[in-house]
């Protein structure tokens, strides 16, 4: 099975910080990477599949990079309603499976 | 626009069945791969499975061995049922669209329609 570990699980930043986070597959998934965010008490949304496409109305100051087992998801200016819980899913295995732990951002 | 609604018991005895419907309005199930995913109180995302609308289906292999996810196209609804529910089964449960883009030399899935979640509590 492909496990994915999100680091850190949690940070502290303010309004207008740049703030990333990094997700690692225990092996190659080539681009098959999804980001999803989940406020406190709210259903998950989608922000970014493959790794760096964009869902639409998703603002551009997300942005997605990465291959094969590392990937990174930036946020360029973090804005309050950012201040969320951000998780990784592979899409690798057919069609799609399993998350990574989440990544808390925090005031 | 597409919308997802789970319905279902909220108060399960272990170790009954626990059993949901995610009811499909707006467009047609179709097409599509459906998924289950659950969350623990306070803790992260975990994908249960997923069944595409002609029946075919796929499941996490931590849970396969009690899970089943089933598809009605004559009522756009699909269905989880999870056997021998214990405490560890508590969770919001979502159910979600699993929509898909192809490229010449990638076929991207991913999540982009969800329920508002159900939460079923297992205790006796």
């Amino acid at each position: 099975d492909i496990q994915m570990t999100q680091s850190p699980s949690s940070l502290s930043a303010s309004v207008g910080d740049r703030v990333t986070i990094t997700c690692r597959a225990s092996q190659s998934i080539r681009s098959y990477l999804n980001w999803y965010q989940q406020r406190p008490g709210k259903v998950p949304k989608l922000l970014i599949y493959g790794t760096s496409t964009l869902q639409s109305g998703v603002p551009s100051r997300f942005s997605g990079s990465g291959s094969g087992t590392d990937f990174t998801l930036t946020i360029s200016s973090l804005q309050p309603e950012d201040f969320a819980t951000y998780y990784c899913q592979q899409s690798y295995s057919t069609p799609l499976g399993t998350f990574g732990q989440g990544t808390k951002v925090e005031i | 626009q597409v919308q997802l609604q789970e319905s279902g018991p909220g108060l399960v005895k272990p170790p009954e069945t626990l059993s949901l419907t995610c009811s499909v309005s707006g467009g047609s199930i179709s097409t599509y791969y459906w998924s289950w995913i659950r969350q623990p109180p306070g803790k992260g995302l975990e994908w249960i499975g997923y069944v595409y609308y002609s029946g075919s289906t796929n499941y996490n292999p931590s849970l396969e061995s009690r899970v089943t996810i089933s598809v009605d196209t004559s009522k756009n609804q699909f269905s989880l049922k999870l056997t021998s529910a214990t405490a560890a089964d508590t969770a919001v449960y979502f159910c979600a669209r699993i929509n898909h883009v192809v490229t010449p030399t990638y076929y991207y899935y991913y999540m982009d329609v969800w329920g508002k979640g159900t939460t079923v509590t297992v205790s006796s």
